[in-house]
């Protein structure tokens, strides 16, 4: 079946650090892969997307390479800001296979310190 | 354009009552999709709806139910309310399909007591 499994957290950080979340999935077709961003008291936002293998997904400075072969999307940035402080969330979704929806990671929570 | 509309943001319910939330999709967005977050359990699908009619489903009981209408907004219902249930329902509308990604909206916060 499909699965993701993310990074446990929380993460903290100082602002300008270097960000990354792991992420590996499993999943029996070709999925697409997803980071969203989660604000406290609000809903889910698309960070960035990845439709097949050796895609990278890009978005207010983060990033996520399709690595099909270690079947991974870390998420990395290279200088984070107290305004990335949120929860994130990696998913996958294999619309051929099992419809549409999402299987989403456990969610890793990061928050940046001046 | 506005995003997905969910209402209403927060509700307390009691024990044994029915509840019924509402989605309102992005204009022209036809798929619209529920899920249940809870610290828990995380993230979880619930059922998801493409011009009146419920192509998916998640692993839940039969008191959780939704329909969507003919303008794509949609409600979910949750009938013989559990404590267990008390969580953020997430509604998400696509124009093309999860493999492209969904707009979520703000949720509902459901406390049950």
């Amino acid at each position: 079946g499909n699965s993701v499994t993310q990074m446990e957290g929380p993460v903290t950080l100082s602002e300008e650090a270097f960000l990354t979340i792991n992420c590996t999935y499993t999943a029996t077709g070709y999925p697409s892969l997803f980071w969203y961003v989660q604000y406290p008291g609000e809903g889910l936002q698309l960070l960035l997307k990845a439709t097949k293998a050796d895609d990278k997904g890009s978005n207010k400075g983060f990033e996520a390479t399709y690595r099909k072969e270690t079947t991974s999307f870390h998420l990395e940035k290279g200088s984070v800001q107290v305004s990335d402080s949120a929860v994130y969330f990696c998913a996958l979704s294999d619309d051929r296979n099992t419809g549409n929806q999402f299987y989403f990671g456990t969610g890793t929570s990061l928050t940046v310190i001046p | 354009k506005a995003g997905v509309t969910q209402t209403p943001r927060y509700l307390i319910k009691t024990r044994g009552q029915q509840v019924t939330l509402s989605c309102s999709p992005i204009s022209g967005h036809r798929s619209v999709s529920w899920y249940q977050q809870t610290p828990g359990q995380g993230l979880q699908f619930l059922f998801e709806y493409f011009s009146e009619t419920q192509r998916n489903k998640g692993n839940f009981p039969g008191r959780f139910s939704g329909r969507q209408f003919s303008n794509s907004r949609s409600e979910m219902n949750v009938s013989t309310l559990e404590l267990g249930d008390s969580a953020l329902y997430l509604c998400a509308s696509s124009l093309r399909g999860s493999n492209y990604g969904y707009t979520f909206g703000s949720g509902t916060r459901l406390t049950v007591v």
